[in-house]
């Protein structure tokens, strides 16, 4: 069975760092590109940052651009996100999802259960 | 960027069909197509129901069909069953490497 599974959230103060992982499990994980959504609580669906399937490029929400980094090890078949200078508005559930064949930002086929951020003093 | 635009809620019959828009601008929406729909239940991850428009992936049902029309796009969920309620959020590709949701439509089943 094709599945992300996602871990590292917890909660963090203010200007503080987190790193988030997403391990795969039933694909070739190196063939897609990867993708990072957050949900703030009871909000809508926020893109936060893309990697492409060889890791050569990323792309980042102006949000978080400077703040986060995203990363793939694609012999051990994870996805990161580097989160640094956290603000209470990143508090969100934080889901990685696998873009679709032929676009890095076209859809998401494939959906982690989600790991949650919580920025708080 | 903005956010595409779409209804907080809809509603509709069991066996009845709803649709569900979202506007967006000449730069995203309707410029590429790129449009995606997911569904999502409460506590759940979200799920692909549609992509470049009107692509269902398998595993989907054919109850669920998407459109364009100029800067909106249309999710339609025919005959509709009880299992449909959730949250529908859409997406597109906004150029500059850059993705745009929707703020989510609450869709109920009466």
């Amino acid at each position: 069975e094709v599945q992300l599974l996602e871990s590292g959230g917890g909660l963090v103060q203010p200007g503080g760092s987190l790193r988030l992982s997403c391990a795969d499990s039933g694909f070739t994980f190196s063939n897609y590109a990867m993708n990072w959504v957050r949900q703030a609580p009871g909000k809508g669906l926020d893109w936060v940052s893309a990697i492409s399937d060889g890791g050569g490029s990323t792309y980042y929400a102006d949000s978080v651009k400077g703040r986060f980094t995203i990363s793939r090890d694609n012999s051990k078949n994870t996805l990161y996100l580097q989160m640094n200078s956290l603000r209470v508005d990143d508090t969100a559930e934080y889901f990685c999802a696998r873009g679709i064949v032929g676009g890095i930002l076209h859809a998401f086929d494939i959906w982690g259960q989600g790991t949650m951020v919580t920025v708080a003093s | 960027q903005s956010a595409l635009t779409q209804p907080p809620s809809a509603s509709g019959s069991p066996g009845r069909s709803v649709t569900i828009s979202c506007t967006g601008t000449s730069s995203d929406v309707g410029y590429y197509n790129y449009v995606s729909w997911y569904q999502q239940h409460p506590g759940k991850a979200p799920k692909l129901m549609i992509y470049e428009v009107s692509k269902r992936p398998s595993g989907v049902p054919d109850r669920f069909s998407g459109s364009k029309s100029g800067n909106t796009a249309s999710l339609t969920v025919s005959g509709l069953q009880a299992e449909d309620e959730a949250d529908y959020y859409c997406s597109s590709y906004a150029g500059s490497n850059n993705l745009v949701f929707g703020g989510g439509t609450k869709l109920t089943v009466l």
